[in-house]
């Protein structure tokens, strides 16, 4: 199983670009890289996912270097609505359902 | 568009009391379909998915049990509630080759 590191916490101001990495040495062959952003007391949000390279949506961008051993969730000019937890996750997208673990993620609060 | 609900919102029950919480998704077929708890401060997890009607597989070994009566509607159950099951529970669903997506949870207090 795929196990994730993540920084516990992270401290950013409005306006700044946020970088959040996390490492998955152990990243198999068919895992695809998942983020998920949940605020206190609500569900999980899913924000972004890729296999390789990099990929953008609306919200976010999700860069992904050739070893896939590790990704970087990146917030661009990020406001006080994004303080929250953001997960990093690893695993297939069929089957093994049961193989999506998720970590105590990373703490973002942002500033004014 | 596809919705999940999931109720109550919260829940407040006595050591050995009965539980049920209902999760139910619109708007899909055939999804599958996930209960996860958790703590206060930490990561989710997995208790419970479902592939299907009637299939139910089991990470961890607890006092809850999971139930699925039909196609979009999942259940989570437990005899006698312990203390240790206070918690927040999420239910999701996923369809395919597609993400997870969770309800908005139902937290539990055991007094």
């Amino acid at each position: 199983l795929a196990k994730t590191t993540q920084p516990i916490s992270m401290d950013s101001y409005e306006g700044q670009e946020v970088n959040i990495t996390c490492s998955h040495n152990n990243i198999a062959t068919n895992d695809y890289i998942t983020w998920y952003q949940q605020f206190p007391s609500q569900g999980p949000r899913f924000i972004i996912q890729g296999y390789k390279t990099k990929v953008t949506n609306e919200v976010a961008s999700l860069f992904i270097p050739a070893d896939r051993k590790s990704s970087t969730l990146s917030l661009p000019r990020v406001s006080l609505s994004d303080t929250a937890v953001y997960y990093c996750l690893v695993g297939p997208l069929s089957g093994g359902y049961n193989k999506l673990i998720f970590g105590a993620g990373t703490r973002l609060a942002v500033h004014p | 568009s596809q919705t999940i609900h999931q109720w109550p919102a919260t829940l407040v029950q006595p050591v050995g009391s009965p539980l049920s919480l209902e999760c139910t998704v619109e708007g899909t077929s055939n999804p599958n379909l996930y209960w996860y708890r958790q703590a206060a401060g930490r990561g989710l997890q997995l208790l419970f998915y479902s592939v299907g009607i009637g299939q139910i597989s089991s990470e961890v070994p607890q006092n809850l049990s999971a139930s699925r009566p039909q196609d979009r509607q999942f259940i989570l159950s437990s005899k006698k509630l312990l203390l240790s099951d206070s918690g927040f529970y999420l239910c999701a669903w996923s369809v395919q080759s597609q993400p997870q997506h969770f309800g908005d949870g139902t937290r539990l207090s055991i007094l």
